[in-house]
């Protein structure tokens, strides 16, 4: 059964580093790509960027600058870090697999002082 | 990057009757590779988006035949033939064909 699950912080300060863990079940990271998409009220669904099965990444331009994405295959783990966070990144951080054909439920995400 | 335009912004539709939403790209969504990477997705509501369709007309495991996909180019559309309550939520395309991927800013379905 695939599963992903999103694990944040739930409140970050403003200029800070986001970071967020999702972890995965009933499959192998090095088989699939794996995806970051946002949820924001401002802009609604963006894609931010994947891993891919070598490892290697691609990011949205939008937020190249200050985002990256690892992943450690011997946990079932990949990670998002996003530094230098502003109000309008407040929103739900999601991971999806490969064509986004499976989801995690979401890590939602304050950004406030 | 692609703009992707959906229509309506939302619908409003009886239980058993047909509904069709409109996605329109701003470039060719076809690939190098010569496929069209389109999906379509729905989030009910407190939920997190689910794939119905994927390469413009293939419907994702479970996801019932009254949903139905079609389109090429830049121009696609989802049909659903029989509304049923659970329906309901937003649905958005998506292309993953070109850098940055993008969605649309969704049509929320709702009941009449």
């Amino acid at each position: 059964q695939v599963q992903l699950k999103e694990t944040g912080p739930g409140l970050v300060q403003p200029t800070q580093t986001l970071s967020i863990t999702c972890t995965v079940s009933g499959f192998s990271l090095t088989s699939y790509y794996m995806q970051w998409v946002r949820q924001t009220p401002g802009k609604g669904l963006e894609w931010m960027g994947f891993i891919r099965s070598g490892g290697s990444t691609e990011y949205n331009s939008e937020f190249k600058s200050r985002l990256s994405i690892s992943r450690d295959t011997s946990k079932n783990q990949v990670f998002l870090k996003m530094n230098s966070l502003k109000t309008e990144d407040t929103g739900v951080y999601y991971c999806a697999r490969d064509g986004m054909d499976a989801w995690g439920q979401g890590a939602s995400v304050t950004v406030s002082s | 990057d692609v703009v992707m335009t959906q229509t309506p912004v939302s619908l409003s539709v009886a239980i058993g009757q047909p509904a069709s939403i409109s996605c329109k790209s701003s470039q060719s969504l076809v690939g190098t590779s010569g496929k069209t990477y389109l999906n379509w997705l729905l989030q009910r509501p407190g939920q997190s988006p689910k794939r119905l369709i994927y390469l413009v007309s293939k419907l994702d495991s479970g996801i019932p035949d009254r949903f139905s996909g079609s389109g090429s180019e830049t121009d696609f559309t989802l049909k659903i033939s029989r509304v049923e309550a659970d329906d309901l939520g937003v649905y958005y395309c998506l292309q993953g064909t070109h850098f940055p991927y993008t969605f649309g800013a969704g049509t929320k379905l709702e009941l009449k």
